[in-house]
Order: C-alpha cells, then structure tokens, then sequence
C-alpha cells in the first residue's frame, strides 16, 4: 500500500523557518517525482515545488522561489522541504504528492505563520 | 499561460448525475488533465487522468461510477447514482514546463 506521511509543521513566526519532511513507503520512492502542494485555510490547492527522480530537475511556484528548497534522500525514502523566511501567507496545510499526476496525496501537515 | 477554469459550485439530487467542467486556456487545448476529489476535512484524493481524446485512467478503487470526457479544451468529470460521500471539493489539475496548475475547484452540493 502506498503511503505518505508528512510531519514538521507547527507554529512559526514571521521571517522563521521550517523544515518539513515526506515518509514514504509501498513504493519505489527512487523511481518517482514528488511534489509540495499547499492548501491556505478556506481556500483551494496551489502547487508548491517539483523534483524529479533523481533530483535533476527542481521547479518552485514563484511564490515561494528564492525562500524554499525541494529536496530529497532516496536512500530514506524522503522528501524534504525548508522554509525560509516565511510569511503569514504561507499558512497552509502543506501536503505531498507522487508523480506528475499526483497519483496519490499524504494526509499532511500544519504550517501556521503567525507572531 | 496555462490556466484552468472551474464552476465555483454545482448541485445535483441524491442518485442523480452530475457532470463538472474544467476548461483549459487558448493553446493548451491537447493537455491532459486530472480530477482530484477532497471531501470535508479531508486530504485531495486522486480520481482520474482525462487526456485530450478522452481516454481516462483512473485510482485505485475510484467507484464505475466516476467517469472522465473531453471536448476541445473542456475536460470533465461525470459522476452517476450520487451518493451523499460525493459532496466535496473537485478539483482539476495539469502541468506544463516546470509547473503545476490547479482550477479554483467545483464544490459539488448533494440535494
């Protein structure tokens, strides 16, 4: 069975940072794309940041580009994300997903930006 | 630019059909697309992949009666013999060069 599960979220000032990190397991996490995808209360999906198989290629929405990096431990079965100077509009629910498609979704993790 | 447009809401009767509409922006009308379903307080679940002749694929366990159809630059998602579980949030999604686009969602009422 395909699983994600997300942790490292919480309660994070203005200007703080924040490491969030994907288990994986079901699968052979060093065959696939992952991706971030965020939900801000109330409010519909927005893609976050993309990385290949093999870390070759690594996209960000412009929103977060300069502040957070994709990254991932294929030896683990993990994918990581940290976040940098976070802003209020950061609040989210911050989930990950496999493939392209976003085949399959974690059940994700908290991020509130908040003093 | 690639954008994909959604209906903010729909309804339908319990045991009805229901067809929602995601329509894809001027030049990008051979994209596949996929459904994502979120019920209340839940995460999105994956439905289906919809490419451009209409051929859908779908998750695992998705029910027979979810079912996946394009036209030129609409995509759609059909949904037959409503049950309360469907209301939810629909959304679509799709990629192009180095990013992924989401509609603004459909939320889907059951009467």
């Amino acid at each position: 069975e395909v699983q994600l599960v997300e942790s490292g979220g919480g309660l994070v000032q203005p200007g703080g940072s924040l490491r969030l990190s994907c288990a994986a397991s079901g699968f052979s996490f060093s065959s696939y794309e992952m991706n971030w995808v965020r939900q801000a209360p109330g409010k519909g999906l927005e893609w976050v940041s993309h990385i290949s198989s093999s870390s070759n290629t690594i996209d960000y929405a412009d929103s977060v580009k300069g502040r957070f990096t994709i990254s991932r431990d294929n030896a683990k079965n993990s994918l990581y994300l940290q976040m940098n100077s976070l802003r209020a509009e950061d609040t989210a629910v911050y989930y990950c997903a496999r493939e392209v498609i976003l085949h399959y979704w974690g059940q994700g993790t908290l991020v509130t930006v908040s003093s | 630019q690639l954008v994909l447009t959604q209906s903010p809401s729909a309804s339908a009767s319990l045991g009805a059909s229901v067809k929602l509409t995601c329509t894809l922006s001027s030049g990008h009308s051979g994209y596949a697309i996929t459904w994502h379903q979120q019920q209340p307080e839940k995460g999105p679940r994956f439905l289906m992949k919809v490419n451009n002749d209409g051929s859908h694929t779908k998750g695992d366990e998705i029910p027979d009666r979810f079912s996946g159809s394009s036209s030129g630059a609409e995509r759609y998602l059909t949904i037959s013999s409503l049950q309360s579980e469907d209301e939810a949030d629909y959304y679509c999604q799709t990629w192009g060069t180095g990013s992924w686009v989401f509609g603004g969602g459909t939320k889907l009422t059951v009467l």
